[in-house]
């Protein structure tokens, strides 16, 4: 298995909803991360995980709560968000043994804030 | 500082011409250079990358790359432009060693949108 899953692939919510985006690989990296990407821009890095443990926040608002509950799977809850937050959220994944290697990306989860 | 450059926003190439996009970098340490590509509403797959060796290297989908130290350029190229190719090019810079954590992150470029003319 060589891809990065991330599910929903959709998602639209309120203001005030609780939800979580997915991200799921068994290619054995033991660093994950999560950007967002708006429109017509570069992924912007919002969290780092190496070995399950959180290594980056980029200063990223407490709406937005990672979680590595083990080395295959990697969540983000989401709460009170803005529409501002609208936008493509993209996980991926690197080998972090032997030299650099590059990161795979997911297809990414679609989110709409209304 | 650290940055990745990508001068042209926008580039339209007409289906079965040649391609280039360009990439400049500035990094400290010696660079891993890749380029990925996106199609709109999706992930980003790698094209090609370099790490050492050769300076021409070659990627998936005909795309192939040269890397060129004393110009700092990663420059994207492809002899023969498909409808298919018509997307979003990301050149992108990591670190030469393989740190875990905030060291192996990668330095996007803004991105090149490449449209394709029948």
């Amino acid at each position: 298995d060589t891809e990065v899953t991330q599910t929903p692939k959709h998602l639209v919510m309120g203001m005030t909803n609780k939800k979580s985006l997915k991200c799921e690989q068994h290619m054995g990296h033991r660093a994950m991360y999560w950007y967002k990407q708006k429109a017509k821009k570069p992924p912007e890095l919002m969290f780092v995980y190496s070995y399950e443990k959180l290594s980056i926040n980029e200063s990223v608002p407490s709406r937005f709560s990672p979680e590595c509950p083990n080395s295959s799977l990697l969540n983000l809850h989401l709460h009170a968000l803005q529409p501002e937050d609208s936008a493509l959220y993209l996980c991926a994944s690197r080998v972090t043994s032997g030299s650099y290697n590059e990161q795979f990306f997911g297809p990414g989860t679609r989110l709409t804030v209304l | 500082a650290q940055s990745v450059t990508q001068p042209d926003i926008h580039i339209t190439v007409s289906e079965g011409a040649s391609l280039e996009l360009r990439c400049n970098y500035s990094y400290g340490a010696t660079p891993y250079l890749f380029w990925y590509v996106q199609s709109p509403g999706q992930g980003l797959q790698l094209l090609l990358k370099y790490f050492s060796g050769d300076t021409l290297v070659q990627g998936i989908k005909g795309f192939e790359a040269e890397f060129k130290r004393s110009q700092s350029s990663f420059n994207l190229r492809k002899p023969s432009v498909h409808w298919s190719d018509a997307a979003e090019y990301f050149c992108a810079v990591g670190p030469g060693m393989n740190y875990g954590g905030s060291q192996g992150n990668l330095i996007f470029g803004k991105g090149t949108k490449l449209s394709v003319k029948p």
